[in-house]
């Protein structure tokens, strides 16, 4: 069956980078989109970005631009998150989602999560 | 970018009990929302998209309705699996795919 299988737990200091892999299995890759949200301890979801499966265009939300990096391998079906400039802050778990467009009613909708990876940022 | 805003924060309810969460754009965006259920520990799920349409496998007892920027999301007759927070999303666009703040369903 379709799934997403994400990279372990890491733990960062200030001012360090994290890189999260996000690997896809039970379906066509190419076909679907990559969002990422992330999740602060007993906070709300946050989405983050997505790379389209359309010459992997990303988008990003504002807050982030500049320190986020979202790529995608379809060789290996595996998608990344790049996340730069670390503060606790950051400290969240982040979770990758296929995205799935429908076509018939122009909308998207995040169907399919990872497991959630845990970032702990702390000096 | 479009805000989307979740009321109430918490809802304390029984089991067999209606519940209604809204939410609410900041602008008109027609019937482009998903809900999501999120059970504590857990990946979120996806329950709802285009502000009515149930996904595969969703019970009936499932509803969402609204148009413009006024949703509703309803849980009839309320299960134990049922307690979980509830979380509307903007959907008609790769440029704010954001989500409202969410709502826990508790017990009461």
């Amino acid at each position: 069956q379709a799934q997403l299988v994400q990279s372990g737990a890491e733990v960062k200091k200030p001012g360090a980078s994290v890189e999260v892999s996000c690997k896809a299995s039970g379906y066509r890759f190419s076909d679907y989109g990559v969002a990422w949200v992330r999740q602060a301890p007993g906070q709300g979801l946050e989405w983050m970005g997505l790379i389209t499966n359309y010459k992997g265009k990303t988008k990003y939300a504002e807050k982030f631009q500049g320190r986020l990096t979202m790529t995608a391998d379809t060789s290996t079906a595996t998608a990344y998150m790049e996340l730069r400039s670390l503060t606790s802050d950051d400290t969240a778990i982040y979770s990758c989602a296929r995205v799935f467009y429908d076509v018939l009613t122009a909308s998207y909708n995040f169907d399919l999560w990872g497991q959630g990876t845990l970032v702990t940022v702390s000096s | 970018d479009i805000q989307m805003t979740q009321s109430p924060s918490t809802l304390s309810a029984s089991i067999g009990d209606k519940v209604t969460i809204v939410c609410r754009a900041s602008q008109s965006i027609t019937t482009y929302v998903n809900w999501y259920q999120q059970r504590p520990g857990r990946a979120p799920k996806s329950l709802i998209n285009v502000a009515s349409v149930l996904q595969s496998g969703v019970p009936a007892r499932f509803s969402g309705s609204g148009s413009g920027t006024y949703f509703t999301l309803t849980i009839t007759n309320l299960q134990p699996e049922d307690f979980a927070t509830y979380y509307c999303q903007h959907s008609s666009t790769i440029y704010s795919l954001t989500f409202g703040g969410g709502t826990r369903v508790e017990l009461k």
